[in-house]
């Protein structure tokens, strides 16, 4: 079946640690977005990939950082500079990155806590 | 700006039918989408409307548009208790990014 994973499901971090949300895909699409959703909020962009090799910032990329060295992979790093990260983070992806409008389609999510 | 609002909540009873409502700013959106959302899960994408359109429909999902006013709704018919969830609309402005705007999402309550 293809689709997007995300793990884990759950995570927890202490304070001033970096902690890694993967997520994985066998669409072969080539673009992929990572999400921050707040309650009572709708999604805000963090860090978008068009392409391997390739990324950059969204709305709310500080605190964050990203790797694209694989087409099916698209890790997010939450660093210690993130102060507020408790959040439900989604991550998702398209066929084709630009020239046509292309639906994006999510993985389950991953909801980090902060202990 | 771009901004793109919802109700927050609406409740129906089981059977009858939901309509629920966004409105968005960017007047070079090309689409506009629908998600639904489960509790403490993904975004599930319903349907999705280009902007030349002014209705779609969709078994029980209708979807209508109106340009003019930036207003855009998602009728649900014969609500289920399976239909229970967040509803999130979202525009998209195209470009090289396929960026997303989300609304803030309603929270669709079916009662039995």
């Amino acid at each position: 079946d293809g689709g997007i994973t995300q793990s884990p499901k759950y995570l927890f971090r202490k304070e001033g640690q970096n902690v890694t949300l993967s997520c994985e895909q066998n669409l072969n699409h080539d673009a992929m977005y990572w999400y921050r959703q707040d309650p009572g909020q709708g999604l805000r962009l963090i860090y978008y990939s068009q392409i391997v090799n390739d990324f950059q910032k969204g709305d709310i990329a500080e605190g964050y950082s990203v790797s694209r060295e694989k087409k099916e992979s698209f890790p997010l790093t939450v660093t210690s500079a993130q102060k507020n990260p408790t959040a439900f983070y989604l991550c998702a992806s398209t066929r084709t990155a630009g020239g046509q409008v292309e639906t994006q389609y999510f993985g389950p999510g991953t909801r980090l806590l902060v202990l | 700006g771009e901004d793109v609002e919802q109700s927050l909540f609406l409740s129906v009873r089981e059977g009858d039918s939901s309509v629920i409502n966004c409105t968005y700013t960017d007047s070079s959106s090309t689409y506009l989408y629908w998600y639904k959302q489960e509790p403490g899960a993904g975004l599930q994408l319903l349907t999705y409307i280009f902007s030349n359109m002014d209705m779609k429909q969709d078994q029980r999902l209708t979807v209508l548009l109106n340009k003019k006013d930036k207003h855009l709704s998602l009728r649900i018919a014969d609500t289920q208790t399976g239909d229970s969830a967040i509803y999130f609309c979202a525009e998209s402005i195209g470009g090289a990014t396929n960026k997303l705007i989300f609304g803030t999402g309603t929270l669709l309550a079916v009662q039995p």
